[in-house]
């Protein structure tokens, strides 16, 4: 099973300001990295999959990047409605579909 | 626009069986576009892929739990179920349901229920 690792487990930013958040695989996934968005009371939603490709409706302030091993989650600039729990998924081993432990994202 | 609630008990007995339901509203779950599936997330811990299931009927489970769990699916009432046997406490999590596949990639969750959660305990 690939253990996804999510850093750090919270990170305060002030509205405004750029989040970078990390997710680590156990071994090599590929581009089949997925994050998703949980806010309070609310399901997750999916923002990005292909470790950089937005999905339909979200906006430009959000950006993937890495391959392989490492990834990265940018928010350029937190909004208040960004301030939520993000997790990372790999969907290119099979079984099963791993996610990360999740990064909360806090108003500073 | 697609919608999935899930239905079942908040509370089960160790050693019982959990059964729940995902009902599907707004579009049908007979399409060879998606696959539906089950995520559940223990408090405190990290999502966990149950399993999913085909309109087909055809299904893919977590190994580690795959003695235990089915997914089912019920076309003709728009819906799908999942049982898990002998539960203990470390089956206590939020179950979600959710619609799989975006961009072709199966393993994609394109749309989540709100979630249930079931405790299990005496």
């Amino acid at each position: 099973e690939v253990v996804m690792t999510q850093s750090p487990a919270t990170l305060s930013v002030s509205p405004g300001e750029r989040a970078t958040l990390s997710c680590r695989a156990s071994q090599s996934v590929s581009s089949d990295l997925a994050w998703y968005q949980q806010r309070p009371g609310q399901a997750p939603r999916l923002l990005i999959y292909g470790a950089s490709a937005r999905a339909t409706g979200i906006p430009a302030r959000f950006s993937g990047s890495g391959s392989g091993t490492e990834f990265t989650l940018t928010i350029s600039s937190l909004q208040s409605e960004d301030f939520a729990v993000y997790y990372c998924q790999q969907y290119n081993n099979w079984p099963p579909w791993t996610f990360g432990q999740g990064t909360k994202v806090d108003i500073k | 626009q697609l919608q999935l609630q899930e239905s079942g008990p908040g509370l089960v007995k160790p050693s019982d069986n959990l059964s729940l339901s995902c009902s599907v509203s707004g579009g049908s779950i007979s399409t060879t576009n998606y696959y539906w599936g089950w995520i559940r997330q223990p408090p405190g811990k990290r999502l966990e892929w149950l399993g999913h299931v085909f309109y087909s009927g055809s299904t893919n489970y977590n190994p580690s739990l795959k003695s235990r769990v089915s997914i089912s699916i019920d076309t003709s009432k728009n819906r799908f179920s999942l049982s898990l046997t002998s539960v203990t406490a470390a089956d206590t999590a939020v179950y979600y349901c959710a619609r799989l596949g975006y961009d072709a990639y199966v393993g994609l969750v394109s749309l989540w229920g709100q979630g249930t959660l079931v405790a299990v305990s005496s």
